[in-house]
């Protein structure tokens, strides 16, 4: 039952283009939603954040949009930039408050070509 | 800047042995995790200690078990090791209603 997920494994996009990451979601109750970013032999290192009160949330290249209705996040990178080459990950958690217990999408492996 | 620093980086183990792994935080938060990331799973949360003095289980926590020795420390032991809990071990910490900040991962395979 994967509550979180990332239904395209991979994504190639071209250096200057928009990459366009999509993340789908089951639980209702879910109310706030993270990106997180993750290099080869590191640990994931958080990118951006939206709470369900919001669409939109921007920061810098990075934004992220949440359609409540459709039960559905997307994180769109602009420009892209070869240094975005990682595996990214959605995640959702249910309130903020306490420990955070985060359930994580299967992660999208992208590739920014030159 | 230490962050989350979790040992042994890479460890292999033979079926039934046992091991600890290590996790220390030095950003005083309150609440820390682990973590396990299989190929095609995302991570998954194995255990998790909102405050010092309490655990509680995550979404897979059969065959392990964890101690919040203090604020900083929080060990995951594997009593008895089996193959399927071969994978990448990802400590992590946050403090209530923050960003969880993760611990460079930890190697394990079991033979």
């Amino acid at each position: 039952d994967q509550q979180v997920k990332q239904n395209s494994p991979s994504l190639s996009v071209q250096e200057g283009r928009i990459s366009i990451l999509n993340c789908d979601y089951t639980n209702s109750m879910f109310d706030y939603f993270l990106w997180y970013k993750k290099y080869p032999a590191e640990g994931p290192t958080f990118l951006i954040s939206i709470s369900s009160i919001k669409d939109k949330n921007e920061d810098g290249r990075f934004t992220v949009f949440l359609n409540k209705s459709a039960k559905h996040l997307s994180l769109h990178i602009v420009p892209s930039q070869p240094g975005d080459s990682a595996v990214y990950f959605c995640a959702a958690s249910v309130g903020l408050q306490g420990a955070q217990k985060l359930v994580f999408g299967q992660g999208t492996r992208l590739t920014i070509n030159p | 800047n230490a962050g989350v620093t979790q040992t042994p980086k890479f460890q292999v183990l033979k079926t039934g042995q046992s091991m600890t792994l290590q996790c220390a935080q030095d950003m005083n938060h309150n609440s820390m995790y682990w973590y396990r990331q299989d190929p095609g799973m995302g991570l998954r949360l194995i255990y998790y200690s909102a405050s010092e003095g309490t655990t509680d289980k995550g979404e897979v926590p059969n065959g392990y078990n964890v101690s919040r020795l203090n604020k900083r420390e929080f060990s995951l032991r594997l009593e008895s090791a089996a193959p399927s809990q071969t994978s990448v071990y990802f400590c992590a910490s946050s403090v209530s209603g923050n960003t969880i900040y993760f611990g460079e991962g930890s190697w394990l395979t079991v033979v």
